[in-house]
């Protein structure tokens, strides 16, 4: 079945870019039935949509990371990827990678990673 | 921003109780409407979508109700591996907002 996984450093300095891989396994990124997507938690506190990528490359951003982030995609390598700049203690989060169905009428997160948990501290 | 509200935050229940969690939108969101279970240290998984349709795999106990604003999450006998925190989302709209959490322990 279909399995996610993420991968990058879990420490980074302030003012430096967050960089994140999502390796998806048994499916396909080039998928246009999915929305691959990007969720944090913060310690202790809720889910925060981060922003996802669909149809070969089209994407939607939380507008209050839109400024500084970036989502792609590698299909040579059946991955997509997170690119957060400019961090601050504040992007201190478990980050998720996930997958959502296109069709509104199913459109929710059906498949995760792991999470990666990712510190901003210097 | 559509923001969603839950209740009660905490609650403790027996095993074989039936349990009611309530998620309130700001705005209208039809029925797009989501619910996920977490247990501590792992993904949250999801349990039912489109406020009323159970997820493949999910046990039946599990039922979801409401349309518009007010949303519920039943559990209808409650058992020990229930006990987690449990996560509404609205998909109503390109940025997707989650409720705060209702953390269900067992008594």
């Amino acid at each position: 079945q279909v399995q996610l996984q993420e991968s990058g450093p879990g420490l980074v300095k302030p003012s430096e870019t967050l960089s994140l891989t999502c390796t998806v396994s048994g499916g396909s990124v080039t998928s246009g039935s999915y929305f691959w997507s990007w969720i944090r938690q913060s310690p202790g506190k809720g889910l925060e949509f981060v922003g996802y990528i669909y149809n070969h490359g089209n994407t939607n951003y939380n507008p209050s990371l839109k400024s500084r982030l970036s989502i792609s995609l590698d299909t040579s390598q059946n991955q997509f990827s997170l690119r957060l700049s400019s961090v601050t203690a504040a992007d201190t989060a478990v980050y998720y990678c996930a997958r959502a169905e296109v069709p509104a009428s199913r459109r929710a997160f059906d498949l995760w990673g792991p999470g990666t948990m990712v510190t901003v501290s210097s | 921003d559509i923001q969603m509200t839950q209740s009660p935050s905490s609650l403790s229940a027996s095993v074989g109780d039936r349990v009611t969690i309530t998620c309130r939108a700001s705005q209208s969101i039809d029925r797009f409407l989501n619910w996920y279970q977490q247990r501590p240290g792992k993904a949250p998984k999801l349990l039912i979508y489109a406020a009323s349709s159970l997820q493949s795999g999910v046990p039946s106990r599990f039922t979801g109700s409401g349309s518009g604003t007010d949303f519920t999450l039943t559990i209808t006998s409650l058992q020990p591996e229930d006990s987690a925190t449990y996560y509404c989302q609205q998909s109503y709209n390109t940025l997707q907002t989650f409720g705060p959490g209702t953390r269900v322990e067992i008594k």
